[in-house]
């Protein structure tokens, strides 16, 4: 069965400190996609990705974030200036179309705690 | 604004009982729909989808979910829990239109007792 990979699995990091969480995705998957979990709230939807660009981002995804496709096989969350209100589990997930028809393969997440 | 409603953040049943998790969404056009299952400490693991065609869908585990439009639902049911069942429950809609991102209820974290 085929796997979304992401490391590292935690992260701690001070506040004002960058961030780079990575994911691979799914190899012949084309659309990827970053969300994240507040302890005990919903998940919610930061960004979503294809062709190398942006496709739809949320008012979360402010300028502290960006993400990247390197090298063809990664995708990378980078949040420049971690707050407090970072702390979250991030998780990365990819499709293989926009519909999500075949369903959307999430990783098992990074959890990020800002001290 | 388009949402996702879990009706019950905890469910509690007994082994070998009925599980019922609740889902209702709110848009004008059916959206496609899912349910994710999160062990602890673990990632999102997609039980079902629908998307189109028959409206009751089974997934994996036991689980199925029907879709009924008329009341915007998508409830997710288990004729007989099993102790292994205990997780957080996600229900989430793509909408139509709306690019590939998912919506997500709040969650309904489910425990089984002996």
């Amino acid at each position: 069965e085929p796997e979304v990979t992401q490391t590292p699995s935690h992260q701690v990091t001070q506040m004002g400190q960058e961030v780079i969480l990575r994911c691979v995705p799914i190899s012949n998957h084309l659309y990827f996609y970053w969300y994240r979990q507040i302890l005990g709230q919903k998940v919610e939807f930061l960004v979503s990705f294809y062709n190398n660009e942006i496709s739809e981002k949320s008012e979360i995804f402010d300028d502290q974030f960006s993400v990247e496709r390197p090298d063809g096989s990664n995708f990378t969350l980078k949040i420049r200036s971690t707050k407090l209100e970072d702390s979250a589990m991030y998780f990365c997930a990819s499709s293989e179309s926009t519909g999500g028809m075949d369903g959307y393969t999430f990783g098992s997440g990074t959890r990020l705690t800002v001290v | 604004a388009q949402s996702v409603t879990q009706l019950g953040s905890h469910v509690s049943v007994s082994e070998g009982a009925l599980v019922l998790l609740r889902c209702n969404y709110s848009s004008s056009v059916p959206p496609y729909l899912f349910w994710y299952v999160q062990y602890p400490n673990q990632g999102l693991q997609l039980l079902l989808k629908y998307t189109t065609g028959a409206t009751l869908v089974k997934g994996i585990n036991g689980f199925e979910a029907e879709f009924k439009k008329s009341e915007t639902s998508f409830h997710l049911t288990k004729p007989s829990a099993h102790m292994s069942d205990a997780a957080e429950y996600f229900c989430a809609v793509r909408l139509y239109n709306q690019g590939g991102k998912l919506i997500f209820g709040q969650g309904t974290e489910l425990s089984v007792k002996p």
